[in-house]
């Protein structure tokens, strides 16, 4: 099975910060890793699909990166409301597997 | 726009059993629940996320986690538009939020869009 590890977390941040989060596969998953950012109480929400593509809505502000075992989440300007907790997810092969996931928080 | 609800949850013995429904709710454009493949996944109290199970478009194909496998059965009723999560022997450490999750194609594509959540608690 593949295993996905994440980091920094937690992570500190400020309001404009560039803030970057790591996701690294145990095997080469080529681009087949989606970020998702989820608040307490509420369900996941997809931000990046195949690696790199922004999904419709998500403000431009994300952006992810990699391929094969090494892949990055980049939020450029921090906002409040992006306060939350982000996994990463690799479906290349059966069972899918998440990221232990980052939790952001303010400074 | 894809709106799941999931039903079923609720407080469980340790060891009886319990069933999950899913369902896609109210306006949804462009999705047709036959055509994707379906996700359980999982979420213990303060816990990461945690995959469950999968079920192809069709429901020929199945998969599972470890710590479900020979316990639960995912399946589906497309005709109903409806998925299924039946939880068999249920242990302590079963409890969490459980999710349905729409994969973006008709088995192993990634998942796209996710329900609110349904809290299944074990506990005697």
């Amino acid at each position: 099975d593949i295993q996905m590890t994440q980091s920094p977390s937690p992570l500190s941040a400020s309001v404009g910060d560039r803030v970057t989060i790591t996701c690294q596969a145990s095997q080469d998953i080529s681009n087949s890793l989606n970020w998702y950012q989820q608040t307490p109480g509420k369900a996941p929400k997809l931000l990046i699909f195949d690696a790199s593509n922004l999904e419709s809505g998500v403000p431009s502000r994300f952006s992810g990166s990699g391929s094969g075992t090494d892949f990055t989440l980049t939020i450029s300007n921090l906002q409040p409301e992006d306060i939350a907790t982000y996994y990463c997810h690799q479906y290349a092969n059966l069972p899918p597997a998440f990221g232990p996931g980052t939790r952001v928080d303010f400074k | 726009q894809v709106n799941l609800v999931e039903s079923g949850g609720g407080v469980v013995q340790p060891g009886r059993s319990g069933r999950l429904s899913c369902t896609p709710s109210g306006f949804t454009s462009g999705f047709s629940f036959s055509n994707h493949g379906m996700h359980w996944v999982r979420q213990a109290p303060g816990k990461g996320l945690e995959w469950v199970a999968v079920i192809s478009y069709d429901g020929s194909k199945t998969y599972y986690a470890e710590s479900v496998k020979g316990r639960f059965t995912i399946s589906r009723d497309n005709s109903k538009n409806t998925l299924f999560l039946q939880m068999n022997n249920l242990r302590v450490e079963d409890t969490a939020v459980y999710y349905c999750a729409k994969d973006f194609h008709t088995y192993k594509g990634g998942i796209d869009y996710w329900g609110q959540g349904t809290l299944v608690t074990v506990s005697s």
